[in-house]
């Protein structure tokens, strides 16, 4: 039974461009999070997602982020025209419902923005 | 709005030797309580969850105790082993309708051979 797994684990960028990080949930989990660690910072929390639909996006920033759980397919974080402060580690979490509190935590996307 | 604090942000400790790490939250009204530990370039791995009706749960050489009304918890950690160590976290939930999690910044624990 596969944990979490997110893809690329490292992604470098230029500023300007766009990153694009997957996180496919454990198998049976329909519920997604994203998190953001900043470099010497606790993770943050961005946005929670259900199939189809986004719960919670309080923790994202309203520019140049998006998230997306589609009905097939893994979650997709998307960030455009990244700039220097986006560098930083994203995780993704799953969980299988409400009545599962635990989350399980993927290994990271580290971003790199030159 | 909640905030998580960790004391201390690092420790060094001989090999051997018990040892406590302390969390701290502002809002008392949580849903439970998680200890994660973090190793360098990896994922979270959880350790203990403490719901907000218990007082503590304990793994193997692990107990992590919770006071939701003074709003502390503590990960005590026995007869700790150079594998012990990483970053621990603690972190915590609002509610069942909120899931996300609000975390600590972390205790880096060095354990000495």
């Amino acid at each position: 039974n596969a944990g979490v797994m997110q893809n690329p684990r490292h992604l470098v960028r230029r500023r300007g461009q766009e990153a694009r990080l997957r996180c496919s949930p454990m198998k049976g989990h329909s519920h997604v999070y994203w998190y953001r660690q900043l470099p010497e910072e606790g993770l943050k929390f961005m946005v929670y997602l259900q199939k189809e639909n986004i719960i919670d996006e309080s923790g994202m920033p309203k520019e140049r982020f998006s998230a997306e759980f589609p009905k097939e397919g893994p979650s997709i974080l998307r960030i455009q025209q990244v700039v220097r402060g986006d560098s930083a580690a994203y995780f993704c979490a799953s969980s299988p419902g409400l009545a599962s509190e635990t989350q399980y935590f993927g290994p990271g996307t580290r971003l790199l923005v030159l | 709005k909640q905030e998580v604090t960790q004391i201390p942000a690092a420790l060094s400790v001989p090999e051997g030797e018990n040892l406590v790490l302390n969390c701290s939250f502002t809002d008392s009204a949580i849903y439970n309580l998680q200890w994660f530990r973090q190793d360098p370039g990896k994922g979270l791995t959880s350790l203990l969850l403490i719901q907000s009706s218990q007082r503590e749960q304990t793994s193997g050489r692990l107990n992590a105790s919770l006071d939701k009304s003074s709003g502390r918890s503590t990960l005590y950690i026995a007869a700790s082993q150079p594998g012990d160590s990483a970053t621990y976290l603690c972190a915590v939930s609002l509610g069942s309708g909120a899931n996300n999690l609000f975390f600590g910044t972390g205790t880096r624990l060095t354990v000495i051979p």
